[in-house]
């Protein structure tokens, strides 16, 4: 496997259900991110993960959940979700989010459908 | 307002033609500026990045920075409709995060 993979690649889950996100990236980078696209919308950063240390936009409800266990590795929780956070989930990876210039690789995605 | 602007398309052109993607911007403390290409069921993948105001160039790309105008472009020469993806400027200044436009989709018709 090179580069960003992130699995599934489809999910449909119901608002009652509990789902992971999975990402792994073979970079060797040590910074992990995830984003949410919604059609039409900007790229929106979730949560930014560097050296161990979290950042998160203010604006994500609690129902996602991150989780970095290592620099490889990257988990997006999933609890009591809404119709609205149907979008597809994008992994990113970049050597050190403390450059200047952010080359961040992305995965391919996660589509996932909340009914 | 939003703190980046992207036409969102979609944009149609021939095959061969002279494409311009072009994004405005309201933050005059970016400086770093990318434009990502985002095949269909596929992540985006970083295409050029410039740094301040200027002309880059690799191949049948160009991207442009105007920093007076916060307005910046990607020109592509005679399009092939490989070309065809939607098309993301982001940008960033001193700080770790990104920010992205919402995409221009563009088909080159063969």
């Amino acid at each position: 496997e090179t580069g960003v993979t992130q699995t599934p690649r489809h999910l449909v889950m119901g608002m009652t259900n509990k789902k992971s996100l999975k990402c792994e990236q073979h970079l060797g980078h040590n910074a992990m991110y995830w984003y949410k696209q919604s059609a039409k919308k900007p790229l929106e950063l979730m949560f930014v993960y560097s050296l161990e240390e979290r950042v998160e936009n203010n604006s994500v409800p609690s129902r996602f959940s991150p989780e970095c266990p290592n620099s490889s590795h990257l988990f997006l929780h999933l609890h009591t979700l809404q119709p609205e956070d149907s979008a597809l989930y994008l992994c990113a990876s970049s050597q050190s989010p403390d450059r200047s210039v952010e080359t961040q690789y992305f995965g391919p995605g996660t589509r996932l459908l909340v009914l | 307002q939003k703190e980046v602007e992207q036409d969102p398309g979609p944009l149609s052109v021939p095959e061969g033609a002279i494409v311009s993607l072009n994004c405005t911007y309201s933050n005059s403390a970016f400086q770093y500026f990318m434009w990502y290409r985002q095949y269909s069921r596929k992540g985006p993948e970083l295409l050029m990045y410039t740094y301040s105001s200027g002309n880059k160039e690799d191949g049948r790309f160009t991207a442009q920075v105007d920093k007076s105008s916060k307005y910046i472009s990607l020109f592509i020469r005679d399009s092939q409709p490989s070309d065809s993806a939607t098309y993301l400027c982001a940008m960033t200044g001193s700080a770790r995060q990104l920010t992205f436009g919402s995409g221009t989709q563009l088909t080159v018709l063969p």
